[in-house]
């Protein structure tokens, strides 16, 4: 069954530094995701990206963060400089319906847990 | 502001013993209710998606339930390999973003 990868499963960073989680939809998807856990919390959404651009984007995602498709099956997530509360899992999600549709499924890949020092 | 609470948090259940999981939601408008699996370590898989109350969605074990207000997920005759924390989600009317609950911990002991 087609899978959403993610890199690194874990990275360790001091804060301060730039970050880039990578994505690896699932290869006829055109909609995709950043969604965040922090250790106990609620898995929180992010962003939003369609045709090369955002949608949509929560309050989380302040200009320390950007998206980007740099090629036809990457999506990445960079962080410029990290902050201690940056630390958490994040979930890349694709999905090949527009969001609200019927029969919508998004798929979720396993995760980058970050941790920033 | 959209809400989705899940309880109980933890559960713990013999093999075999049937119980139900509830999320209960606050939305303007539903546009979907989403159940999914969390195994430790990993990404939300997904489960079932309801529209509309009184619709019901069934995959093996796993049934889900939809009222005007929460949904359940059932469970029928446990085994130790659905131990996992069950997370509900919501859109809202204006295809907003997913909202997720804080999910329900299942532990199926053998």
């Amino acid at each position: 069954e087609p899978e959403v990868t993610q890199t690194p499963s874990h990275q360790v960073t001091q804060m301060g530094q730039e970050v880039i989680l990578r994505c690896v939809p699932i290869s006829n998807h055109l909609y995709f995701y950043w969604y965040r856990q922090i250790l106990g919390q609620k898995v929180e959404f992010l962003v939003s990206f369609y045709n090369n651009e955002i949608s949509e984007k929560s309050e989380i995602f302040d200009d320390q963060f950007s998206v980007e498709r740099p090629d036809g099956s990457n999506f990445t997530l960079k962080i410029r400089s990290t902050k201690l509360e940056d630390s958490a899992m994040y979930f890349c999600a694709s999905s090949g319906r527009p969001r609200g549709t019927f029969n919508e499924k998004l798929f979720f890949g396993s995760g980058t847990q970050l941790s920033v020092l | 502001e959209d809400q989705v609470t899940q309880s109980p948090e933890a559960l713990r259940l013999q093999e075999g013993e049937s119980s139900s999981l509830n999320c209960s939601y606050t939305v303007s408008g539903l546009r979907g209710l989403f159940w999914y699996r969390q195994d430790p370590g990993k990404g939300p898989e997904f489960l079932f998606t309801l529209y509309s109350a009184g619709e019901e969605k069934e995959k093996e074990r796993l049934k889900a339930t939809l009222t005007k207000k929460e949904s359940f997920l059932h469970i029928t005759a446990p085994k130790p390999e659905d131990s996992a924390t069950y997370l509900c989600a919501v859109r809202a009317q204006g295809n907003t973003p997913l909202v997720f609950g804080k999910g329900t911990r299942l532990s199926v002991i053998a």
